[in-house]
């Protein structure tokens, strides 16, 4: 089946560092790609995402390739900040049977940033 | 604020009940999906419904069942509860059900079963 695997974390910033965390993922087909961060007691929200090879996601300062060649989708940001901490999901939406779209996500990373 | 609202925030039950989650979507959204979150499985993919219909499954247990009802608003049963559901269980909500769809979440429900 479809998974996605992500960098085991946490990993620990100090601030205006720069920032990657790794994602890899399986697929039949050529899914969309998905960067969802979560912040402490809250859902889940979207940061960006790619539906085609060599898309480029970006926003709020973080930017993530589709490269269909490597099947990566890592998250990079230039300078992170204090408020850039939680946890980052990386996730597809595969076409399954039916008509349908599974969405898998990665096991989260965790980011803290340090002033 | 996603506009998704969960209800209760908070249940505590014991082994062997059974519970109602509710999830409201965003004014508009047609899709529906529930999710379990642990700290052992990451999150998980329950079922998704589109416009009342059920769309997508995913790791959904049979001890569990979802509804969406024709306001859109869905509930999640779980059913003959074990010390292992104990978990945040996130309900999301799209426009429609392709596969670009952003999906909005609400702040979850935590499930504690003792």
């Amino acid at each position: 089946g479809d998974s996605v695997t992500q960098m085991e974390g946490p990993v620990t910033l100090s601030e205006e560092a720069f920032l990657t965390i790794n994602c890899t993922y399986t697929a039949t087909g050529y899914p969309s790609l998905f960067w969802y961060v979560q912040y402490p007691g809250e859902g889940l929200q979207l940061l960006l995402k790619a539906t085609k090879a060599d898309d480029k996601g970006s926003n709020k300062g973080f930017e993530a390739t589709y490269r269909k060649e490597t099947t990566s989708f890592h998250l990079e940001k230039g300078s992170v900040q204090v408020s850039d901490s939680a946890v980052y999901f990386c996730a597809l939406s595969a076409f399954a049977s039916g008509g349908s779209y599974i969405p898998t996500f990665g096991r989260g990373t965790s980011l803290i940033v340090h002033p | 604020d996603s506009g998704v609202t969960q209800t209760p925030k908070h249940l505590i039950t014991a082994t062997g009940q059974r519970v109602t989650l509710r999830c409201s979507p965003r004014s508009g959204d047609l899709s529906v999906y529930w999710y379990q979150q642990s700290l052992d499985q990451g999150l998980q993919f329950l079922i998704q419904y589109y416009n009342g219909e059920e769309r997508a499954k995913g790791n959904i247990l049979e001890r569990f069942s979802a509804q969406q009802f024709p306001d859109l608003h869905s509930e999640l049963n779980l059913s003959s509860l074990e010390l292992g559901d104990s978990a945040l269980y996130f309900c999301a909500s799209s426009a429609t059900s392709g596969e670009t769809d952003t999906q909005y979440f609400g702040p979850g429900t935590r499930l504690t079963v003792l």
